[in-house]
């Protein structure tokens, strides 16, 4: 079966930095997306990674292994309004995205 | 960017009638629409695929006479929720491709469905 693990919620201070993992199982790959949620609204894109490595951009990263299965959002000097689900996908050979469950970061002052 | 545009963000209604959701593709040919559905402190799950001139493909478990999808236009996909049950109620998010760039994903505002 297709899976996508992520952790449920994870609590970070403002300024700090937070990783937030997601691992996958998938049927075929066509890359793995990070969208941010914030309640009562759609995803916002926030990167895609199909190559293994690391991609930059602004205060937030993302990582990828395509052989673990494997991937990292990494945010930066944390600001309060980052405070929302954070939603891995990944797209399957169908281009269709499977989703994980989302990852509640909460910021604390 | 692709922009689409998901009507109406927030609708009540009363049990037993039905609310017809609409999501268009404004600067773009969609040819692929996806449905989704998302209940509180949930992710998304893809309801069905709707590709413009066919039947929708339903994810098992979604009713599809409950659900009517129509992808009547390239830019145009609705998704009709018949006769409506308070078990219904939740977000539903529409996002369309774009046929040559089919690894990226656009999507709509969101409809939150509240039936009483």
């Amino acid at each position: 079966g297709q899976n996508i693990d992520q952790p449920t919620e994870m609590t970070a201070t403002e300024g700090a930095i937070v990783q937030i993992n997601c691992t996958y199982q998938t049927s075929g790959f066509n890359g793995l997306f990070w969208y941010q949620q914030h309640a009562g609204e759609a995803p916002t894109f926030l990167s895609y990674n199909v190559l293994d490595g690391l991609e930059e951009k602004g205060r937030f990263s993302s990582f990828l292994s395509r052989s673990k299965g494997y991937s990292y959002l990494l945010l930066k000097e944390l600001q309060m309004k980052d405070s929302a689900s954070y939603l891995c996908a990944v797209m399957d050979s169908n281009y269709q995205l499977i989703w994980g469950a989302g990852t509640k970061l909460i910021i604390k002052p | 960017g692709a922009v689409v545009s998901q009507h109406p963000s927030r609708v009540i209604c009363k049990s037993g009638t039905s609310v017809k959701i609409e999501c268009r593709s404004l600067d773009f040919q969609a040819t692929t629409m996806f449905w989704y559905r998302q209940f509180p402190k949930q992710s998304l799950m893809l309801m069905a695929t709707s590709n413009e001139g066919s039947k929708a493909t339903y994810e098992q478990g979604v009713e599809k006479d409950k659900f009517l999808i129509n992808h009547a236009s390239l830019t145009l996909s609705t998704l009709t929720v018949t006769s409506a049950h308070p078990e219904d109620s939740s977000f539903y998010i529409c996002s369309a491709s774009i046929p040559t760039r089919p690894t990226e994903a656009f999507f709509g505002q969101g409809t939150r469905l509240t039936v009483v």
